[in-house]
């Protein structure tokens, strides 16, 4: 149990163009679900808390214009990356809360720019 | 200011052989602390998790240990696989909020 998808796990695009990525939990609801980025060679860093129905809660030095969060179900979250540049060429991983302290990760985005 | 320390950074290590990675952590007030496993190029995997009063968990060749007094943690990988191959990084969650605080990550190689 406790399943987090994500799709697509790879995608390409040109500059300027907006992409959006998807994180399903497949067995379970999920009122919370989180979005990181990950560089190579560093550790997770979160970008923004996912609440079902309410506006998404982004950290520091996140613009909310460019990384557009919509969690409209208790399964989906969606992050579209808007105007995508090379520098938002990254790895994204989101994962979903099935309990207060358990956060259950997807198997990740990997996003290139050209 | 939370911080999760891992070491070491890297490690390499022949198949069969054990290892130790080791974390150390500021997080307050302690909840849980957690080691993932992170294959290239895939998302974080549970290995173990411990809290406050745990001071050991094993899964398989895992085996995880914590000193709350400390604020140390280590996982031991015994009879390592190549496919033991990965980054495995210390999560450690405080008591109040969902936010985790990660370590870098210690990148095993287990060569043949």
């Amino acid at each position: 149990g406790a399943v987090v998808s994500q799709h697509p796990s790879w995608v390409i695009c040109k500059s300027g163009t907006s992409v959006k990525i998807e994180c399903r939990s497949l067995d379970f609801q999920a009122t919370t679900m989180f979005w990181y980025r990950q560089f190579p060679k560093q550790s997770l860093m979160l970008m923004a808390t996912s609440n079902e129905g309410s506006k998404a809660t982004y950290e520091q030095g996140v613009e909310k214009d460019k990384f557009l969060i919509n969690h409209a179900s208790l399964t989906l979250s969606t992050l579209t990356v808007t105007s995508a540049h090379p520098e938002d060429s990254s790895f994204y991983i989101c994962s979903a809360i099935l309990r207060t302290d358990t956060q259950y990760f997807g198997p990740g985005t990997r996003l290139t720019v050209l | 200011k939370n911080q999760v320390e891992q070491s070491p950074q890297s490690l390499i290590i022949l198949e069969g052989k054990n290892c130790t990675l080791q974390c150390n952590y500021t997080v307050s007030p302690f909840s849980n602390l957690r080691w993932y496993k992170q294959d290239t190029g895939r998302g974080p995997v549970s290995l173990t998790i411990m809290t406050f009063s745990e001071n050991t968990k094993s899964n398989g060749r895992y085996t995880a240990t914590l000193d709350a007094d400390t604020k140390q943690s280590s996982l031991h990988i015994t009879a390592s696989q190549l496919s033991d191959s990965a980054s495995y990084i210390c999560v450690v969650s405080a008591i109040t909020g969902y936010a985790l605080n990660f370590g870098k990550g210690t990148s095993l190689l287990v060569t043949p």
